[in-house]
């Protein structure tokens, strides 16, 4: 079982829309977790950081729940400038290593 | 956006020959790392550098060697290359660790390009 799964789409979406994506972690000792977004061919670049209370920026919202191992990211009124690739990242309470997950692929269509 | 730039940004080379790649920040932060990222699987990191002369193997080191002989500049070398290293190849930075709670923030470099025939 890989240490970060997530669904590799794509989510093909409307602009405007609501979508969720999910991420789910093997190890209960995981302590930090992240969303990176990564356009084509390009950096990956930090999203957002999850708080275990759930956390918003603007259009984004991330939530953990530790007790399935999951973390999610909801975009609302989907831009165009949304498309691209997220990354669920996962640290553990020791070690400098972020683990990332192969990511979600969002596309937003006119 | 942070002051990483990574050099050459593409390279076409053949399997045997020696190959390095360098990492240049002037963020003077001190954690540097190298990571490869392929179809199918997530960023991987190849070596990681948590100062100068200090370095640590990834997750998938093998084939791979890193200096770091100065804060700013953080080389990865692959001394005989074989067509499984064609990849794209990310630094990143970070001011301090990534050991949580207090991870901090990665940023990556524009990444680099290798094809190895």
């Amino acid at each position: 079982r890989k240490e970060v799964e997530q669904d590799p789409g794509p989510f093909n979406v409307p602009e405007g829309a609501t979508v969720a994506f999910n991420c789910t972690y093997s190890n209960s000792a995981s302590q930090s977790f992240f969303w990176y977004r990564q356009d084509c061919r390009k950096e990956p670049k930090l999203l957002m950081s999850v708080y275990s209370s759930g956390n918003e920026d603007g259009r984004f919202t991330a939530q953990l729940n530790r007790a399935s191992q999951y973390i999610s990211l909801l975009i609302r009124d989907s831009k165009l400038s949304d498309s691209a690739t997220y990354l669920c990242v996962v640290t553990l309470s020791s070690g400098d290593k972020l683990t990332f997950g192969t990511g979600t692929r969002l596309a937003v269509r006119p | 956006d942070a002051g990483i730039t990574q050099s050459p940004r593409h390279k076409v080379t053949e399997t045997g020959t020696p190959v390095t790649l360098r990492c240049h920040q002037t963020e003077n932060h001190r954690y540097m790392y190298w990571y490869r990222q392929d179809p199918g699987h997530g960023l991987r990191l190849i070596h990681y550098s948590y100062g100068v002369k200090d370095t640590d193997k990834g997750e998938v080191s093998d084939g791979y060697s890193v200096s770091r002989s100065k804060t700013e500049d953080f080389l990865l070398t692959l001394e005989s290359a074989t067509s499984s290293q064609t990849s794209v190849y990310f630094c990143a930075i970070s001011e301090s660790g990534l050991a949580a709670p207090f991870a901090d923030t990665q940023y990556f470099g524009p990444g680099t390009r290798l094809t190895v025939l």
